[in-house]
């Protein structure tokens, strides 16, 4: 059975670097073909997709936020973690990790979302 | 990436069948078979529906299906239910690696 389970604050300030984290069950991202994504959503808005990693450690990222994102895995520890620099109120959103295999494009099992507010 | 656009709202009495439409560009929808569908109940993560334009994964009601036309991709439901009633986002494969997301449509089971 997959899971995916994301963690990290709840609150920012704006200016700050959000550090988020993936932690997931039942797949292996040292197994081929296996990728993760992170997607996010405001509040009472649509998704957003923002990053992806592979199995072979290849990155990419949405192109608008790309000069803000980092991605990263821990295989070891069946994590895949996101950072987000320069926060500002609008990335307020919840933020969602999902399981995607390699070359079937699209999202088969997701996290439960943790909802970031960025504020003062 | 631009949003897909999908309407805002869509409605129907229970046991009548609703569409959802998605509509993108010959960059996203029109240039790839990788359209999905997710449904989403309020609080809730998504959940895929469909997926490569009109495949169900396990466990997905047939009521579900999907089709595309061009650059605008479809979502019926059958034969609707009070459990259908929920936010609806569309996504398609962009190029590179990339991903885009519809606009989302809220349906109402009247």
């Amino acid at each position: 059975q997959v899971t995916l389970r994301e963690s990290g604050p709840a609150l920012v300030k704006p200016t700050q670097t959000l550090t988020l984290t993936c932690t997931f069950s039942g797949f292996s991202l040292s197994t081929s073909g296996m990728c993760v994504s992170w997607i996010r959503q405001p509040p009472g808005k649509a998704l957003e997709w923002l990053a992806r990693i592979d199995w072979d450690d290849d990155k990419y990222y949405s192109t608008s936020l790309k000069t803000r994102l980092t991605i990263s895995k821990d295989t070891s520890k069946n994590q895949v973690v996101l950072t987000m620099t320069n926060m500002d109120p609008v990335d307020t959103a919840t933020y969602y990790c999902a399981r995607i295999e390699y070359g079937l494009y699209y999202f088969h099992n997701w996290g439960q979302g943790t909802l970031v507010t960025v504020s003062s | 990436q631009s949003a897909l656009t999908q309407p805002p709202s869509a409605s129907g009495s229970p046991g009548q069948s609703v569409t959802i439409s998605c509509t993108g560009t010959s960059s996203d929808v029109g240039g790839y078979n990788y359209v999905s569908w997710y449904q989403q109940h309020p609080g809730k993560a998504p959940k895929v529906m469909i997926y490569e334009i009109s495949k169900r994964p396990s466990g997905v009601p047939d009521r579900f299906s999907g089709s595309k036309s061009g650059n605008t991709a479809s979502l019926t439901v059958s034969g609707l239910q009070a459990e259908d009633e929920a936010d609806y986002y569309c996504s398609s494969y962009a190029g590179s690696n990339l991903y885009v997301f519809g606009s989302g449509t809220k349906v109402t089971v009247l």
